[in-house]
């Protein structure tokens, strides 16, 4: 089925650790990005991209990197997990950014101990 | 910078009465998207307005976009209790030559059968 794919669904790391959390679209979409969602605090941006090879920060970049080879592909990074990251992100796509409703993955629920 | 505030922020109603939630941004906005969340569930996206003053129609659903396109409502008549979910809405804003969505922090609604 077309869509927005993630990859794990869950997840639990202790402080410190490193993992990538996949994110691929079988859409053609240029636009492709992350949120991670909190109790009370809605969807915040981490990390966007526009296209293969352009990447640019969101709202709450810190702690996250992310690279885009591919069209279909935007792993975000998590370098050294620390507890504040405990979160669900979701990857998000759109033909084009803010003009075009977002498809979204399932998301992935991480705990950081 | 651009918020965009949603109110209110819980919403408890029996089934067949009617709900509203409203969204006000700070800027004008070329467009406003709104999205649904089932609980544990993912953001889905509903419908996009685009017009000053435009007001569309999904069944038992009612969005209007501000004459000033700086604030939207979405009305659902007579609800049921599979309308139960978080409701978002979301707007572009430019930043840096390109633009990214940002979402409300959402009424979560719920319904008592």
């Amino acid at each position: 089925n077309a869509g927005v794919t993630q990859t794990p669904k869950f997840q639990v790391l202790k402080t410190g650790q490193s993992m990538t959390l996949q994110c691929a679209q079988d859409m053609n979409h240029e636009y492709m990005s992350w949120y991670r969602q909190d109790p009370g605090m809605g969807l915040r941006l981490i990390h966007y991209s526009v296209g293969a090879g352009i990447t640019d920060q969101g709202e709450v970049p810190n702690g996250y990197n992310v690279s885009r080879s591919t069209t279909e592909d935007f792993p975000l990074r998590l370098l050294s997990a620390a507890p504040s990251q405990t979160s669900v992100y979701f990857c998000a796509s759109s033909y084009l950014q803010g003009n075009y409703g977002y498809t979204f993955g399932s998301g992935t629920r991480l705990t950081v101990v | 910078g651009q918020q965009v505030m949603q109110i209110p922020q819980y919403q408890h109603v029996q089934e067949g009465e009617d709900f509203t939630t409203y969204c006000n941004s700070s800027t004008t906005l070329s467009n406003i998207q709104w999205y649904k969340q089932r609980p544990g569930g993912h953001p889905v996206f509903l419908i996009q307005l685009v017009k000053s003053g435009e007001v569309k129609k999904q069944k038992r659903l009612t969005f209007q976009f501000g004459e000033a396109k700086k604030n939207s409502s979405l009305h659902i008549t007579a609800t049921q209790t599979t309308d139960v979910g978080t409701y978002f809405c979301a707007g572009p804003r430019t930043q840096g030559g390109s633009e990214k969505l940002v979402f409300g922090k959402g009424t979560k609604l719920t319904v008592n059968p």
